[in-house]
C-alpha cells in the first residue's frame, strides 16, 4: 500500500527549513528517502531501519517512528541545490519498495 | 553501491510496436526490479525479476504486456509490448543491495505516438 507524503509541495527561500512527512498504514521494516531532479533518476539520500533511529546527512536528516509507522525528512538551512521532488519509499513484509506520491520542493534565492 | 546502465536512454515508438529495454549492473545482484514513472507521477513497481525464476508482477501489470527476462545475476530486460500512447513513461531498472538500499538506473524515456 502506497505511503502518504505531506505536504505535496513546498516553496522556500534559501536558508529556511522544511519538514517532509511520510506515513504508512502498514507495519514497516525500513524507510528510504530519495530526491529526484527533473529529467534524472531518483538519487538515494538515506535509509532508516526498524528501531526508531534518526540519521543525518549534512544538513538533511530523518527520523523513523516505527510504532507510528511514520518518517520525517528534515532539511535545514536549505540551499538551491535542494530543489527537486522528494520520495519516501517504504518496505513492509512484502519486501518490496513502494513509493509515496512525492513532495515537490522549490528553493528560491 | 551499484552502477546501473540502461539501454536505450530514450526512444520514440509507433503504437502497436514493441520495445525491449536492457538493464546492466556492475555486480551480481539477486533482486532486480522494474518501475514505471508516468509524467508528473511517482514510481510504480511493475515487477520483481529474480534470476532463475519467473518474474513476479504487481497488480495491474501482466506478463503478456511486460515480459521480463533475467538470464543472469547482472542483466535483465523489460519489453513493452503492443504499445499505446498510455505507455509513454520513464522505465527504471532498480537493484537491491542487502544492508544498503535500492539503487536506480538512469531510466529509459519512452514516447509512444
Amino acid at each position: 500500500q502506497q505511503p502518504v507524503q505531506s505536504p505535496q509541495a513546498v516553496i522556500l527561500r534559501e536558508g529556511e527549513d522544511a519538514v517532509i512527512n511520510c506515513s504508512s498504514s502498514k507495519a514497516l521494516y525500513s524507510v528510504h528517502w530519495y530526491r529526484q531532479k527533473h529529467g534524472e533518476a531518483p538519487v538515494f539520500l538515506m535509509i532508516l531501519l526498524k528501531g526508531g533511529e534518526q540519521k543525518g546527512h549534512e544538513k538533511i536528516s530523518a527520523s523513523f517512528n516505527e510504532k507510528k509507522q511514520q518518517s520525517s525528512l528534515y532539511l535545514t538551512a536549505s540551499q538551491l541545490s535542494y530543489s527537486g521532488t522528494y520520495f519516501c519509499g517504504t518496505v513492509g513484509n512484502t519486501g518490496k519498495l513502494i513509493f509515496g506520491q512525492g513532495t515537490t520542493l522549490q528553493v528560491k534565492p | 553501491s551499484a552502477v546501473i546502465s540502461q539501454k536505450p536512454s530514450r526512444d520514440i515508438c509507433q503504437r502497436g510496436t514493441s520495445l525491449t529495454i536492457q538493464c546492466q549492473v556492475d555486480s551480481q545482484v539477486t533482486m532486480m526490479f522494474w518501475y514505471r514513472q508516468q509524467p508528473g507521477q511517482s514510481l510504480t513497481l511493475i515487477a520483481t525479476a529474480n534470476q532463475g525464476s519467473e518474474a513476479t508482477y504487481e497488480s495491474g501489470f501482466v506478463i503478456d504486456k511486460f515480459p521480463i527476462s533475467r538470464p543472469n545475476l547482472t542483466f535483465s530486460t523489460l519489453t513493452v509490448s503492443n504499445m499505446s500512447p498510455e505507455d509513454s513513461s520513464i522505465y527504471l531498472c532498480s537493484v537491491f543491495l542487502p544492508q544498503e538500499t535500492q539503487y536506480f538506473g538512469p531510466g529509459t524515456r519512452l514516447l509512444v505516438l
